[in-house]
């Protein structure tokens, strides 16, 4: 049974591109969470999904970030026209429920040059 | 909203110490879970914990949740244990995770 799957693990980024950070659920999984760590801090949460809908996006920012869980396919996180302060690791954890245990993915760690 | 800290911040310890490493709550969580974060930057799945006590070998966990803590024991240290522990929860029906600032152990041989 596979775990959470993420790519790419890493990915670099000049200023002012696109970055686009795909996440699989575990199997059986439809709820999908995406999370950001700085440096030497703990998870900040950033969105909550379900297949085709966005639950709760109060963590990402308004602007430059979306996020999709489409009906088929991984979720993806996009982050566009990127700044230097967008580095970080971005992970991606599913569950079966809201409120169950949730499996997080190795993450994506984004360094913007 | 909801506060959580972990004690102690940084812990070493030779190689076969034992460690006991706390998390505080600052309200009612109907989830709660431990992560080891190794030096490579990925997150274990170590205990969901929302209440009681739960073992998985050299690792066990209690939650008090009466009392607002969580406790994750550590025995007979191995240098592969060396990363950052955290403690996350959840509050009522929001599915968010919080997570407190970890505590980082390191394990000298």
């Amino acid at each position: 049974n596979a775990g959470v799957m993420q790519n790419p693990r890493h990915l670099v980024r000049r200023r002012g591109q696109e970055a686009r950070l795909r996440c699989s659920p575990m199997k059986g999984h439809s709820h999908v969470y995406w999370y950001r760590q700085l440096p030497e801090e703990g998870l900040k949460f950033m969105v909550y999904l379900q297949k085709e809908n966005i639950i709760d996006e109060s963590g990402m920012p308004k602007e430059r970030f979306s996020a999709e869980f489409p009906k088929e396919g991984p979720s993806i996180l996009r982050i566009q026209q990127v700044v230097r302060g967008d580095s970080a690791a971005y992970f991606c954890a599913s569950s079966p429920g809201g409120d169950l245990e949730a499996f997080f993915g190795q993450g994506t760690r984004l360094t913007v040059v | 909203g909801i506060q959580v800290e972990q004690s102690p911040p940084d812990l070493i310890l030779q190689e076969g110490a034992n460690s006991t490493l706390r998390c505080n709550f600052s309200d009612s969580v109907n989830n709660l879970q431990w992560f080891h974060q190794n030096p490579w930057g990925q997150l274990i799945n170590l205990f969901y914990i929302p209440s009681g006590t739960k073992q998985n070998g050299r690792l066990s966990a209690t939650t008090v949740a009466t009392e607002r803590y969580s406790l994750l024991y550590i025995s007979s240290s191995q240098t592969t244990d060396s990363g950052v522990y955290f403690c996350a929860v959840g509050v009522d029906s929001n599915y968010q995770l919080i997570w407190g600032a970890g505590t980082k152990l390191i394990i000298k041989p």
